[in-house]
Formats: C-alpha cells, sequence, structure tokens
C-alpha cells in the first residue's frame, strides 16, 4: 500500500522561482493538509481541504496557495519563493467521519531549500 | 486558541531508563489528545492517543494519561531503548469541522547504549 506520498523528496530552489509540490493518497480520504516543519517550532498548518474542490487557510497560509481538484491529488504551490519558505513540508489525510480521535496518515516529507 | 506545549528537548538517557515527555495544552472544549513518533527522515507516525478525560493511552510501551484538571498529557515508558531515539509531538485535534492537529513543538530523543 503506498498510502500518502509526495513528490519531489528534495528540492533547491532561487529565491523568485516557483514550483509545486504533490500529495497523492489511495486511501480515499476526505480530508488532506500541508504542513511544514521548522526546528524549535514543530508542525505549522498551512492548507488544508476538507473534500475534493475545497480548501481553506491554515495557520500560515502566506505565500502558498493549494488546489484539491481530484479527491486523491493535494497540490501545494509556491509562486515566488523565499528564504523563508525554506522548511520540510508534510502532507497528511484523514478518512471522513466526526470522530476527533482519527489519525493523520503522513507522507515522507519535501525537503525544501530556498537560497 | 488551541495550543500544545512541550519541554524543550533534546532529553538523552542511557538505555533501560526511565522516560518522561512532558505536554500540557490549551484548548477549549475536550479534544482528542495525540503522540506521534518522527523517526529520521520519515513522516509521522501515530504513538497513542487518548479521547477523554482519564483515558489511558498506551503502545509499544509508552503510556499517556489524558488529565484534564492538569490540561496535560505526559509521555512515560518504563525503559527505553536505542530503537527509541526520535523526535516525539504531543498534538491535540481542533474541535471543528476541519479535525486538524495542532502540534508542540516536538521533542528529541537520543538514547545511548
Amino acid at each position: 500500500n503506498a498510502g500518502v506520498t509526495q513528490t519531489p523528496k528534495f528540492r533547491v530552489l532561487k529565491t523568485g522561482q516557483s514550483m509545486t509540490l504533490l500529495c497523492a493518497q489511495d486511501m480515499n480520504h476526505e480530508y488532506m493538509y500541508w504542513y511544514r516543519q521548522d526546528p524549535g517550532m514543530g508542525l505549522r498548518l498551512i492548507h488544508y481541504s476538507v473534500g475534493e474542490g475545497t480548501t481553506a487557510k491554515g495557520e500560515v497560509p502566506d505565500g502558498y496557495n493549494v488546489s484539491r481538484l481530484k479527491k486523491q491529488n493535494f497540490l501545494l504551490g509556491l509562486e515566488s519563493a523565499a528564504p523563508s519558505q525554506t522548511s520540510v513540508y508534510f502532507c497528511a489525510s484523514r478518512p471522513s467521519g466526526r470522530a476527533t480521535n482519527e489519525k493523520l496518515f503522513f507522507g515522507s516529507g519535501t525537503q525544501l531549500s530556498v537560497l | 486558541g488551541d495550543s500544545v506545549t512541550q519541554m524543550e528537548g533534546p532529553v538523552t538517557l542511557s538505555e533501560e531508563a526511565f522516560l518522561t515527555i512532558n505536554c500540557t495544552y490549551t484548548a477549549t472544549g475536550y479534544p482528542s489528545l495525540f503522540w506521534y513518533v518522527q523517526y529520521p527522515g520519515e513522516g509521522l507516525q501515530l504513538l497513542l492517543k487518548a479521547t477523554k478525560a482519564d483515558d489511558k493511552g498506551s503502545n509499544k510501551g509508552f503510556e499517556a494519561t489524558y488529565r484534564k484538571e492538569t490540561t496535560s498529557f505526559h509521555l512515560e515508558k518504563g525503559s527505553v531503548q536505542v530503537s527509541d531515539s526520535a523526535v516525539y509531538f504531543c498534538a491535540l485535534s481542533e474541535m471543528d469541522s476541519s479535525y486538524k492537529l495542532i502540534f508542540g513543538s516536538g521533542t528529541r530523543l537520543l538514547v545511548r547504549p
């Protein structure tokens, strides 16, 4: 089982360049999330989606855009990369349902450096 | 807003030592609480969870009890192994329809042979 797959795993960008991170899940999950992980700050939510065609802002959305055109895919875009966006990015998903104790399934992360 | 506070690391222990990683939270309502673990180069994995006050989550020798009166969810293990070396995150679930998780800053554990 593939679970949650993120591509690419590593990327180096120059300031001002753009890129898209892809997250794909094969578990038919409704909810998908993009987090960034920075030293000493844990994981912070960038954007999330509660279903195909929906997106919403999280805690740190500035400088990022997202799209959920297909249920299995959640794309994170950087239109004009900045050094402050150097981070490790994690995608996560969870099934539908009202239980708050459902676990999230995480991808293995994308390490992004912006020079 | 809701938040999670964890003890700062790194925590360095010898094999077979007792482990405690403190976690406290601030939340409206009664969120579910989680401990996730991240091994080097990997994503986060659920370690254990608890849904309501006085619930005890347990897995792989780790335990944590949901303490409403002290708003805490401390992680414990009686005898750590080298293979437990990882980063541990405490988290709570938001009570709205997003079901998103709010994470603490993480605590790195290093277990020496």
